[in-house]
């Protein structure tokens, strides 16, 4: 079956420090994937996307993701956090044969002063 | 602002009630879709259409109705409310022609509480 797993609920970081958020795929052909961030009471924003090519691939408030088709992962980088990156994010993978997105369960963002 | 816009942001309903979820994009996007979001289980897509006169299922569909009569709408119909359907809803929109390739363009949700 088709899923994506974010297997952190909550991270704390210090602002400043750098940041890696996991998510790993399970998908039947190489997935398109994308990253969201959620501030409180808004809705979704694109991040980033990867569909083909270069395995890392630069988004958008300096966020980076690296897709690793060995380790079926796609984990998102910043190398230094702000105090306004603090939400959630997700990820999310669709394909080819589909319009559909598959999310996973989120991973929300703290940021220590 | 292009995008999608959701009214309304906020309701509150009583168990049994009826209520729409309006949903409305001005990007021509053919591709429509309605997700929930609950604590710990990521969105959840209820319902997608692909273009006007074309709905289906999703994950989720039980209790919702959809209908597409313009390339613009697709509302939300909760026929008969239940405690259950607390949860946020997020209506998003993509283009087609590269399935999904271009990832959703979100609304700001609409938060509903069911009491």
């Amino acid at each position: 079956a088709q899923s994506v797993t974010q297997p952190d609920i909550h991270i704390t970081v210090s602002e400043g420090a750098s940041l890696e958020l996991r998510c790993n795929y399970s998908y039947g052909a190489t997935p398109y994937l994308f990253w969201y961030v959620q501030s409180p009471g808004q809705g979704l924003q694109l991040l980033l996307k990867y569909f083909s090519g270069d395995t890392l691939v630069q988004g958008i408030k300096g966020f980076e993701a690296e897709f690793k088709r060995s380790q079926s992962s796609f984990n998102l980088r910043k190398p230094s956090v702000h105090w306004s990156d603090a939400a959630e994010y997700f990820c999310a993978a669709g394909g080819d044969s589909s319009y559909k997105l598959i999310f996973g369960s989120g991973t929300r963002l703290l940021v220590r002063p | 602002n292009a995008g999608v816009t959701q009214t309304p942001k906020f309701q509150v309903l009583k168990t049994g009630q009826s209520m729409t979820l309006q949903c409305a994009q001005d990007m021509n996007h053919e591709y429509m879709s309605w997700y929930r979001q609950d604590p710990g289980m990521g969105l959840r897509l209820i319902h997608y259409s692909v273009g006007a006169g074309i709905t289906d299922q999703g994950e989720v569909p039980n209790g919702y109705n959809v209908s597409r009569s313009t390339t613009e709408d697709f509302p939300l119909r909760l026929l008969s409310a239940a405690p259950s359907q607390t949860s946020v809803y997020f209506c998003a929109s993509s283009p087609v022609d590269g399935k999904a390739n271009y990832g959703y363009t979100f609304g700001s949700g609409t938060r509903l509480t069911v009491v």
